[in-house]
């Protein structure tokens, strides 16, 4: 089984500039996650999708920050301008939710750094 | 507020080596512990959920524990592929559902 896919694997941008992450989840998974882990941190969420909807985003710089999950699979998380300080390494997570806690997979991540 | 500590920051061992990292957290009630390993340049990497005070699970080398304060991953004659950063994390309760995680052991096994 194929697990969560992300690209691209790295980005070099300069500030200012726009960047896009794109991530497909595991087949058959309804929760999808965005995290960030800076260096030598753990991750930290940023916003979680059931299905399309986007449940909690409360984490999510929203004045610079989008992302979407059209048709409840692939997403995308946006950043518009980037600054400096939003270099970090971005994991999307997916899980197949039920009523219980469900185990989160992670993909490889998106190494970004801004200049 | 919900909070994960994770001891030793890094830990260097011989191969052969026993010993334990330390994960301890504050959270009015536990919906799960995780135990994830991250390797230079991946994702983490799931080892284990663990849900109630006493239970243990084991995988090779690896074996999780919880109490109601803290887990411990305990690693028995480690060997140098065991080399990685080992995360601990907890699931929180209500609405906002989102694993919040400690800042790793990082952890060398030399040959």
């Amino acid at each position: 089984e194929a697990g969560v896919v992300q690209s691209p694997r790295y980005k070099i941008i300069e500030k200012k500039q726009p960047v896009a992450f794109w991530c497909n989840p595991i087949s058959g998974h309804n929760t999808l996650y965005w995290y960030r882990q800076n260096l030598g941190q753990g991750p930290e969420l940023l916003i979680r999708y059931e299905n399309e909807e986007a449940v909690d985003d409360s984490q999510l710089p929203k004045d610079r920050f989008s992302a979407e999950r059209l048709k409840g699979v692939d997403s995308t998380l946006k950043i518009q301008p980037a600054e400096l300080g939003d270099s970090a390494v971005y994991l999307c997570a997916s899980s197949f939710r039920t009523s219980g806690s469900e185990t989160q997979y992670f993909g490889p991540g998106t190494r970004l750094l801004v200049l | 507020e919900d909070q994960v500590t994770q001891s030793p920051e890094a830990l260097r061992l011989q191969e052969g080596e026993s010993s334990s990292l330390n994960c301890s957290y504050t959270v009015s009630g536990l919906r799960g512990l995780f135990w994830y390993r991250q390797d230079p340049g991946k994702g983490p990497e799931f080892l284990f959920t663990l849900y109630s005070a006493g239970e243990e699970k084991e995988k090779e080398r690896l074996k999780a524990t919880l109490t109601k304060k803290e887990s411990f991953l305990h690693i028995t004659a480690p060997k140098p592929e065991d080399s990685a950063t080992y995360l601990c994390a907890h699931l929180t309760q209500g609405g906002s559902e989102k694993l919040v995680f400690g800042k790793g052991t990082k952890l060398t096994v030399n040959p």
